[in-house]
């Protein structure tokens, strides 16, 4: 169970798009399709914002967008606004009954 | 209102144990599957342990599995994790989430309590 790997930090002006990556490994990412992305502000709960890889909870914006291609999951974020200014995190189901997070990336809106 | 909220977190000495609880209200509880997930201060999310709707099933982080315990009583809407033989490492603000039938995703989360295991 080794964490998925995501980059530390992505930044982007308001009205740009950014792209956050997500490695695991073909036990997890690769050979599910129950990849997850959470945003979180400071002092806050986690919030789901796309579950099965691609689908958008009601609620939440349709900028957001998830995809994945072999053991590398993203999560797309157009129109950045201020207000994504955040971290976020993907999750993978890994078999067994088992999940396994990301290391976290920080947005930064310029 | 849809609500989860955590208590039983604490300062416990390494080695020592807690039982952390996670009250649901507002939905029908034992619809869902559940979830503990932990963040050390400054740190990200680290998946702890789950539990589908029965109990029938549960699943441990490598961390914590045969220290952790995971169950539920769906007749008190009550999600526990009983924790033994605390770490150092263990230190950490614990979260219950709801699977809300999104296939191992969590739509709803607790504020959280506080594990501090130190001397």
């Amino acid at each position: 169970q080794s964490a998925l790997t995501q980059p530390r930090s992505v930044s982007g002006s308001p009205g740009q798009s950014v792209t956050i990556s997500c490695t695991g490994t073909s036990s997890d990412v690769g050979f599910y399709k129950y990849v997850s992305w959470y945003q979180q502000h400071p002092g806050k709960a986690p919030k789901l914002m796309i579950y099965d890889v691609t689908k958008r909870p009601s609620g939440v914006p349709d900028r957001f967008s998830g995809s994945k291609s072999g053991n590398t999951a993203s999560l797309t974020i157009s129109g950045l606004q201020a207000e994504d200014e955040a971290a976020y995190y993907c999750c993978s189901y890994a078999g067994s009954y088992s999940l396994v997070f990301g290391g976290g990336t920080k947005l930064t809106v310029l | 209102e849809v609500q989860l909220v955590e208590s039983g977190g604490g300062v416990v000495r390494p080695g020592g144990s807690l039982r952390l609880s996670c009250a649901a209200s507002g939905f029908t509880f034992d619809d869902h599957g559940m979830t503990w997930v932990r963040q050390a201060p400054g740190k990200g999310l680290e998946w702890v342990s789950g539990i589908n709707w029965n109990g029938g099933s549960t699943g441990y982080a490598d961390s914590v599995k045969g220290r952790f315990t995971i169950s539920r009583d769906n007749a008190k809407n009550s999600l526990y994790l009983q924790m033994n033989s605390l770490r150092a490492e263990d230190t950490a603000l614990y979260h219950c989430a709801r699977d809300g039938g999104y296939d191992f995703a969590f739509d709803l989360w607790g504020p959280g309590t506080m594990v501090t295991v130190s001397s």
